[in-house]
């Protein structure tokens, strides 16, 4: 079985600071892995997401994440925070070939301070 | 591309009353999931369809909840005798193929009183 575990449900940062959201998965199979976000009473919007080939990803909106296999993580990151990145951002891992089937991290929710 | 909808935004009900969700995909989408979030949790995978087949149902949460998707193109999620246990927030997912990226609904939040 799957699972994924974000490393922190809030985290406040700093406008122009970095940010950065931990997640560990566990897969029995070769993981695709994905990072999504979410806004207020909105649907999840992708990130990016990581299949094969460069273990360092870039999304949408300046972030990107590196998969690290002997560490099990694809952590994200963004070099210097803006206030419209306030959002809840998920972490989430499906069964290889199959892709769709995500299962989804507990969440992290982004406070950003100007 | 104007997006999954899903209708209605919000439902309050009242408990042992039955619920039914709209989703309606991407038009050229063959691929269309559910997944229930509660409160301060991550998406929970119930069900998907690819076009009008029923890929899989296991992950339904108990016998009152069933998904149909008889055309191939909008979706319903039905739940009957409603619990205080059942009050979520719904999403509908869709997407082009496998490995395609999904694209989500804003969700309908159900409020069971």
């Amino acid at each position: 079985a799957q699972s994924v575990t974000q490393l922190g449900s809030h985290v406040s940062v700093s406008e122009g600071a970095l940010v950065l959201l931990r997640c560990n998965y566990s897969s029995s199979v070769p993981p695709y892995l994905f990072w999504y976000v979410q806004y207020p009473n909105q649907g999840l919007q992708l990130l990016l997401k990581y299949t094969t080939g460069a273990t360092l990803v870039k999304g949408i909106n300046g972030f990107e994440a590196e998969f690290k296999k002997s560490e099990t993580s694809f952590h994200l990151t963004k070099p210097s925070a803006h206030m419209s990145d306030a959002a809840e951002y998920f972490c989430a891992v499906s069964e290889g070939a199959a892709g769709n089937k995500l299962t989804f991290g507990g969440g992290t929710r982004v406070l950003v301070k100007p | 591309d104007t997006g999954v909808s899903q209708d209605p935004r919000h439902k309050i009900t009242k408990r042992g009353q039955n619920v039914t969700f709209r989703c309606d995909p991407i038009s050229e989408h063959n691929r269309l999931y559910w997944y229930r979030q509660t409160l301060g949790q991550g998406p929970e995978f119930l069900t998907y369809f690819q076009n009008e087949a029923q890929l899989e149902k296991s992950r339904l949460l108990s016998d009152r909840f069933s998904a149909e998707r008889p055309k191939g193109s909008f979706s319903t999620l039905e739940i009957q005798r409603t619990e205080q246990g059942d009050s979520a927030m719904y999403l509908c997912a869709s997407s082009l193929a496998t490995n395609s990226p999904l694209h989500f609904g804003n969700g309908t939040r159900l409020t069971v009183t």
